[in-house]
């Protein structure tokens, strides 16, 4: 697992690269998935979600891979850019939850232009 | 503009003087959530709401408390505050009855003395 803070996994890429960000999940009931950046000093921001009944959904320079079978999960960035700069969270829960949302302990992207 | 605010930024206090932090949100959102962020720990939640007058527990819910009298507001509040709730803290909404898809404010450092 990742943690947050000193010891945060980092994933170093050079602008322009495709970026792979990588996650797995605990709980083999959890059946909604999603993706949140965040950049230093800000809140949480929405990247994109999967729910498991998909193996694959795309959003702009995005795509979000679901792996039932080993609990995993990754988050592709196309065209990466200095942007893009932040730490991204994996998380997961149920359809329909209104409870915890259970968070990865993400992973530092860092973008060399 | 479509945003979550808390209030405040940053907070510095002594152990055992109460304190809130405010969230608003101007969305017309009903479902609301606090979470705190630790190194190591990652992001866990407090408390969340799913409409005006409900609230329920998190994961993390021991030394805090939280009200939901209006629809866009809802305040978390430390009667009496312990160093070990210093942390980061995110008030979230979301456009759905749920914890699906939500939205950070920009976050509040309190520090407990």
């Amino acid at each position: 697992g990742e943690s947050v803070g000193l010891h945060l996994p980092t994933l170093s890429v050079q602008e322009g690269d495709n970026s792979i960000i990588n996650c797995a999940y605990s709980n083999s009931a959890s059946d909604y998935f999603i993706w949140y950046k965040q950049e230093s000093g800000k809140g949480p921001q929405f990247i994109i979600d999967i729910r498991s009944n998909m193996d694959k959904r795309q959003g702009q320079r995005v795509t979000v891979l679901l792996n039932k079978t080993v609990k995993h999960l990754s988050l592709q960035i196309a065209a990466t850019q200095p942007g893009d700069s932040a730490v991204y969270f994996c998380a997961e829960n149920t359809v329909g939850s209104q409870g915890n949302l259970i968070f990865g302990k993400g992973t530092k992207l860092s973008v060399k232009p | 503009e479509a945003q979550v605010t808390q209030n405040p930024r940053y907070l510095i206090t002594v152990t055992g003087k109460k304190l809130t932090v405010t969230c608003s949100q101007n969305m017309n959102h009903e479902y609301m959530s606090w979470y705190r962020q630790d190194p190591g720990l990652g992001l866990r939640q407090i408390y969340y709401s799913m409409n005006v007058e409900v609230t329920d527990k998190g994961d993390v819910p021991e030394g805090y408390k939280v009200s939901r009298k209006e629809k866009r507001n809802f305040p978390l509040i430390l009667e009496s505050p312990s160093p070990n709730q210093t942390s980061l803290y995110f008030c979230a909404s979301s456009p759905r009855r749920t914890n699906e898809k939500l939205f950070f404010g920009s976050g509040t450092q309190l520090s407990v003395l």
